[in-house]
């Protein structure tokens, strides 16, 4: 089945300690996004990838990074400079050759800063 | 950073009832108008993409209009059914391929 696979559901991590989250996809889509939910807030643009290779920071990317290596892959790390990164994380895909662009979601990673 | 507000924030509706909510956006540069819905341990779904003003956009008992001139869209449920239960989020999309920028949200529980 097409989609967005997203790894690991849960993730601990001890502060300090970087760790990365998985995002696949087999939709052919050129473009990928990763966001933030917190309690309480919309879904916060983290880094997004409009093609291989090339990404670009969004409203919070400050203690994450991010490469796109390959058109299917986009992982994120959440580096130990980040100061809030307990939170629940989506990557998305979409398609850039229409202007209307939907996003399609993984099921999302929460991560727990213990 | 664009600026999306959803109202209201939660909303509790009995079965069978019709029900609508707001998204309001800047009016100026618009690109796209998204709604989606979440439901619980579920990934968020696209009901619908506006881009034109005037757009109404239909699926089964769900549409939802946009008026990009005044910066507002409306989603409404007729005759609401349990399975309606999620959050339904707005979002604005900045052009090109640039993502998009979220509402908080519209938490809406159908009370059988």
């Amino acid at each position: 089945d097409g989609g967005i696979t997203q790894s690991p559901k849960y993730l601990f991590r001890k502060e300090g300690q970087n760790v990365t989250l998985s995002c696949e996809q087999n939709l052919n889509h050129d473009a990928m996004y990763w966001y933030r939910q917190d309690p309480g807030q919309g879904l916060r643009l983290i880094y997004y990838s409009q093609i291989v290779n090339d990404f670009q920071k969004g409203d919070i990317a400050e203690g994450y990074s991010v490469s796109r290596e390959k058109k299917e892959s986009f992982p994120l790390t959440v580096t130990s400079a980040q100061k809030n990164p307990t939170a629940f994380y989506l990557c998305a895909s979409s398609t850039t050759r229409t202007r209307s662009r939907e996003l399609f979601f993984g099921e999302g990673s929460r991560l727990t800063v213990l | 950073i664009l600026n999306v507000e959803q109202s209201p924030q939660s909303l509790h509706v009995q079965e069978g009832d019709s029900t609508n909510f707001t998204c309001s956006f800047p009016s100026s540069n618009f690109y796209a108008l998204h709604w989606y819905r979440w439901e619980t341990a579920k990934s968020p779904e696209a009901l619908f993409v506006m881009t034109l003003n005037g757009d109404e956009k239909k699926k089964g008992r769900i549409s939802a209009t946009l008026n990009t001139k005044e910066g507002y869209s409306y989603l409404y449920i007729k005759g609401s059914q349990p399975e309606d239960s999620a959050t339904y989020l707005c979002a604005c999309g900045r052009g090109g391929a640039d993502g998009l920028t979220f509402g908080k949200g519209t938490h809406l529980i159908i009370q059988p």
